[in-house]
């Protein structure tokens, strides 16, 4: 899998848009952006994927550059209960590749 | 929406005890997976099951050992417990064994072992 690079921590005001980073320069063209997060104490909670086409889902959207080499997550109204490690993974979709493995991904903080 | 439930959130064990915590999903999913999460070394596969009495080793499977035998319940098994399993341990499952979906994790289970 592909590495990503995401920034340690993040604040955003609560009511506000969240946009979280993510580079993923050496990706390779059947690699999907997959975005994952974890409140402090619960198992991960997969948010949104995608291969070239920007997502959006009742959670969040997903903006991938042209070149594929980062991506952003946006949290378009974030809340305090968005407050979690945001995870930003690059995998293969099929094939033997079913493992996930999490970076350190990027603190958000919503404030109120 | 998928629900993956854990046994326990918290357990208390002894060392040299067996331990077994449970796992149940409710989706039909062909894969499931135990992790453990420790701070600083992130997210590590134990085993993971692609279908009934299936299961493959993931990177840490010493002192673990585990129980497919209907597809929805994946049991995790620590043999003799000891110091160094004490870990938030998580479960989770996904759709189908030959392309790799989207996981679902339960709430995990904080095992502490004295």
């Amino acid at each position: 899998d592909a590495k990503t690079t995401q920034p340690p921590s993040m604040d955003c005001a609560e009511g506000r848009a969240a946009n979280l980073p993510c580079n993923h320069s050496t990706i390779s063209g059947n690699e999907y952006v997959y975005w994952y997060r974890q409140i402090h104490s619960q198992g991960p909670q997969y948010i949104i994927h995608g291969l070239k086409n920007n997502e959006t889902n009742e959670m969040a959207s997903l903006i991938i550059t042209e070149d594929r080499k980062s991506s952003t997550l946006i949290l378009p109204h974030a809340t305090l209960r968005d407050t979690a490690v945001y995870y930003c993974i690059v995998r293969l979709h099929s094939g033997s590749a079913r493992q996930l493995t999490f970076g350190s991904g990027t603190q958000l903080t919503v404030l109120p | 929406d998928v629900k993956v439930t854990q046994s326990s959130r918290y357990l208390v064990k002894r060392t040299g005890e067996k331990v077994f915590l449970e796992c149940v999903q409710d989706m039909d999913h062909e894969n499931m997976f135990w992790y453990r999460q420790d701070p600083g070394l992130g997210l590590r596969l134990i085993y993971f099951s692609y279908d009934v009495k299936m299961k493959e080793k993931g990177d840490i499977p010493e002192g673990y050992s585990v129980s497919r035998e209907k597809k929805e319940r994946f049991s995790l098994i620590l043999e003799s417990a000891s110091t160094n399993q004490t870990s938030m341990y998580l479960c989770a499952s996904s759709l189908s064994a030959v392309v790799s979906y989207e996981q679902y994790f339960g709430p995990g289970t904080r095992l502490t072992v004295t």
